[in-house]
């Protein structure tokens, strides 16, 4: 059963950088695509990008264009979201998520990063 | 980005069905659509519940008992999640999920749903 293996809580200065890791364990990202999702405080679900690993395509909300790079080693099955310019409304717990080819549902999800933007 | 409007809270009892909408703007037809449902409790990732295109192109998630289910009302272009038999472990969040073009997805608001 593959498992999404995201990394550790961040706290980060505003208009700097947090790079988010997501590794899958027990299987690969073969016929998948990995997406990125966001959860502020107290607040709802929002798509952030996601990409397709054995194409190295990523695709990103309108709202996050520019600010956000998604990337993906296959040799590690890891996936990366990296955001930029950080402001105190990017505190949130950021969320990977796997997608099927051919399917169009998140399974699974990885545990959840929280990263906290404080001056 | 189009917004799915969802409910911001919903309940029931115990044992009671559960309704729950998620309306798309008019200019996208339900009819088009996949939706997709996920539960999500405190301090849990979401979990993928279903999803629902018609009656005949449906899918259950792995472990989802059977009283989730999907539907669509055309007239008022809004999926739904119904959830019958309400059991206090439903009491969570509940978000439907579109992906209005291939390379685009979106989440509704979500909908708090407490079992009285």
């Amino acid at each position: 059963q593959v498992q999404l293996v995201q990394s550790g809580a961040e706290v980060k200065k505003p208009g700097s950088s947090v790079k988010v890791s997501c590794k899958a364990s027990g299987g690969t990202f073969s016929s998948y695509t990995i997406s990125w999702v966001r959860q502020a405080p107290g607040q709802g679900l929002e798509w952030m990008g996601r990409i397709i690993p054995i194409l190295g395509i990523a695709n990103y909300a309108q709202k996050f264009q520019g600010r956000v790079t998604i990337t993906a080693d296959k040799s590690t099955s890891t996936a990366y979201m990296e955001l930029s310019s950080l402001r105190s409304e990017d505190t949130a717990v950021y969320y990977c998520a796997r997608v099927a080819v051919a399917a169009g549902w998140f399974d699974p999800w990885g545990q959840g990063t929280l990263v906290t933007v404080s001056s | 980005q189009p917004v799915l409007t969802q409910p911001p809270s919903s309940s029931a009892s115990p044992g009671e069905s559960a309704r729950l909408t998620c309306t798309l703007p008019s200019d996208i037809n339900v009819g088009s659509y996949n939706i997709y449902w996920y539960q999500q409790k405190p301090g849990s990732p979401p979990r993928y519940l279903l999803y629902y295109y018609s009656d005949s192109d449906k899918g259950q998630g792995s472990g989802v008992p059977s009283r989730f289910s999907g539907s669509k009302d055309a007239s008022a272009n809004t999926g739904i999640l119904l959830i019958s038999g309400l059991q206090s472990e439903d009491e969570a969040d509940y978000y439907c999920m579109i992906w209005p073009s291939n390379a685009s997805g979106v989440f509704g608001g979500g909908t708090k749903l407490t079992v009285l």
